[in-house]
């Protein structure tokens, strides 16, 4: 049974709008949440990452936001640039735990 | 400045055959892990390694031996393959197991 989930299989964004991806989870032993993203032919690279003590964390043009009590979070890029085009992970773990669980992916096309 | 090297990038195997794939860090990480992506199913954990000498298994271990003989490497064997085993794998390595990964390119390996 997928954790996390990505429902959102695909994005896409105009250069210089905003783009916004979501994740919903479904363990609320989750405490730490970590944003991925994927290259064709590269391993995931580490983004951006949230506490579950806060309720946002700002990297430059990267912001994520995470709502507890729905189990969600999102984030967001602005602007979009056409180098951001890439698959974004959404993963998850617990204080103490030996896993990240990791969503499926979006694929994210900022169009120029 | 190297990170997290995999090696093969790519692999046939006929159905029955062993190997290895090889993972080496060089940032003295003590957390290392091996994750299988497959379409539609995000990255699964299938080894961990909290440190020289302790391994432990993840969601998908069934099929694949581990070892860890030093901080820096830590090869995933394949006993037996099966067509099932076709994916895509990533080694990654992080100073502790709740931290932010480093993954490596990754393997890809066709099972025929």
């Amino acid at each position: 049974d997928q954790q996390v989930k990505q429902n959102s299989p695909s994005l896409s964004v105009q250069e210089g709008r905003i783009s916004i991806l979501n994740c919903d989870y479904t363990n609320s032993m989750f405490d730490y949440f970590l944003w991925y993203k994927k290259y064709p032919a590269e391993g995931p690279t580490f983004l951006i990452s949230i506490s579950s003590i806060k309720d946002k964390n700002e990297d430059g043009r990267f912001t994520v936001f995470l709502n507890k009590s729905a189990k969600h979070l999102s984030l967001h890029i602005v602007p979009s640039q056409p180098g951001d085009s890439a698959v974004y992970f959404c993963a998850a773990s617990s204080t103490g735990a030996n896993n990240l669980f990791f969503g499926t992916g979006t694929r994210l096309t900022v169009i120029p | 400045n190297a990170g997290v090297t995999q090696t093969p990038k790519f692999q046939v195997l006929k159905t029955g055959q062993s190997m290895t794939l090889q993972c080496a860090q060089d940032m003295n990480h003590e957390y290392m892990s091996w994750y299988r992506q497959d379409p539609g199913m995000g990255l699964r954990l299938i080894h961990y390694s909290v440190g020289a000498g302790i391994t432990d298994q993840g969601e998908v271990p069934n099929g694949y031996n581990v070892s860890r003989s030093t901080t820096e490497d830590f090869p995933l064997r394949l006993l037996s393959a099966a067509p099932s085993q076709t994916s895509v794998y990533f080694c990654a390595s992080a100073p502790q197991q709740d931290t932010e990964a480093f993954f490596g390119q990754g393997t890809r390996l066709t099972v025929v």
